[in-house]
């Protein structure tokens, strides 16, 4: 167990609609990652944040969009959804050292879109 | 821009052989570099990384690696497989960029262990 939590762990929706992914770092890690695994792309970086700012941006559609809470979870939301945004959603958090800053990362959000 | 390149997205290996999987990676500077292990339908966990210092890198399971800056790679190796081991492992690399460490992954390694 890392230590990173993710809801839910699998959602169905249709093409179309609006979902919100869900993630809760380790306890005192500052910066949140989100990763996407799919079929076509592999493991892609969509977008980092940390202490509740953007920090690096990724392969992101415009399409999706993430924040973090003061409480330093975060949230990806992807809207208008196509079915080749089915994928598993990772999300990783990492402390915030001025050394080498590890990843842990969480079990996944299994997106299927009908 | 940083790139991974794994060699072999299906390797199968006889129960108590040498495991290899291969991964040459592409940076303007040596970048950190990891292996991740995926086992089916759960995450990602880290087997093993380099930073700095010794170039041999020990992990978990009894995996180990090397990084090898003049050939650009970071081998995965394991003297005797195990079924536990069959899984799919990633290749990964990221910035010596404090506080921006995203992860560049490469495609993957289906490892399968026959009896």
């Amino acid at each position: 167990d890392s230590g990173v939590t993710q809801t839910p762990k699998h959602l169905i929706t249709a093409t179309g609609q609006r979902v919100t992914l869900r993630c809760s770092p380790r306890s005192g890690d500052l910066s949140v990652y989100w990763y996407q695994q799919s079929l076509d792309q592999g493991l892609q970086f969509l977008i980092q944040y940390y202490n509740g700012e953007e920090r690096a941006k990724g392969n992101i559609l415009e399409r999706f969009s993430a924040q973090q809470f003061p409480d330093l979870h975060s949230e990806l939301n992807l809207s208008s959804l196509e079915l080749g945004d089915s994928a598993l959603y990772f999300c990783a958090s990492s402390p915030f050292r001025r050394v080498y800053n590890e990843q842990y990362f969480g079990p996944g959000t299994r997106l299927t879109v009908t | 821009a940083q790139s991974v390149t794994q060699l072999g997205s299906h390797v199968s290996v006889s129960e108590g052989a040498l495991v290899l999987l291969r991964c040459n990676y592409s940076s303007s500077v040596p970048p950190y570099l990891f292996w991740y292990v995926q086992y089916p339908n759960q995450g990602l966990q880290l087997l093993l990384k380099y930073t700095t210092g010794a170039t041999l890198v020990k992990g978990i399971n009894g995996f180990e690696a090397e990084f090898k800056k003049s050939e650009t790679s970071f081998h995965l190796t394991k003297p005797s497989a195990h079924m536990s081991d069959a899984a799919e492992y990633f290749c990964a690399v990221s910035e010596r960029d404090f506080g921006n460490e995203k992860l560049t992954f490469g495609t993957g390694t289906r490892l399968t262990i026959i009896p």
